[in-house]
């Protein structure tokens, strides 16, 4: 079990290139989120999905695009980065516990865009 | 401008010393949520509460919702070196898939 994984842990980007941010999770969490995260700034959520075939935008979407592939994988795409775009990218998915959800978090992609 | 302000910013204590976090709100959350994360990895959850006034103790760490259900804290009682970290908290508001993180508190605790 092996939780939310991440792939590429690392990433560095030049203005205007795309890249695609995997995410996958094996708990069969229906809902999956994007944040990132900068300095003082805390968790910022990008995109959700609360359930497979269904996404929204959250705080901060502007840049981006998501695909929640099947139940298991949701993706992040940068079509045209920019240097704002430099940041920890966590991946997280949800459980319902009681009353309370509870989020699973990935290891995190770190962003530089020069 | 954020849902949760938390505060301190930072917090540098010596081992052994108590330390309390602050995260407050003008809004009403249904469940709030402390989260721990160190250098390099994801946040992981330490706790949740739901009921207002609600009180958690995980080993040293103590955790409380307000009345209101508007701010949160969390204590530590004889801080260890293992406690370093960002703390941050989270809370949902009601029929919200969504949470809402404070900025965190980067706790830094001196052998």
């Amino acid at each position: 079990n092996a939780g939310v994984t991440q792939t590429p842990k690392f990433q560095v980007l030049k203005t205007g290139q795309s890249m695609t941010l995997q995410c996958a999770q094996d708990m069969n969490h229906n809902s999956m989120y994007w944040y990132r995260q900068d300095p003082g700034m805390g968790l910022r959520l990008i995109y959700y999905s609360a359930s497979e075939g269904t996404t929204d935008k959250g705080e901060v979407p502007n840049g981006y695009n998501v695909s929640r592939l099947n139940k298991r994988e949701f993706s992040l795409r940068l079509e045209s980065a920019a240097p704002s775009q430099t940041s920890v990218y966590f991946c997280a998915s949800r459980e319902m516990t009681g009353s309370a959800y509870e989020q699973y978090f990935g290891p995190g992609t770190r962003l530089t865009v020069t | 401008t954020q849902l949760l302000e938390q505060s301190p910013q930072f917090l540098s204590i010596q081992e052994g010393e108590n330390l309390t976090v602050y995260c407050n709100s003008s809004s009403v959350f249904s469940s709030l949520q402390w989260y721990r994360q160190e250098p390099g990895e994801g946040p992981v959850l330490l706790v949740t509460v739901v009921t207002g006034g609600e009180v958690k103790k995980l080993k040293r760490l103590t955790f409380q919702f307000g009345d209101a259900r508007k701010d949160s804290s969390l204590h530590i009682t004889a801080a260890q070196t293992g406690d370093t970290g960002l703390y941050l908290c989270a809370g949902r508001l009601s029929n919200d898939y969504k949470l809402s993180f404070g900025a965190g508190t980067t706790v830094t605790v001196r052998a």
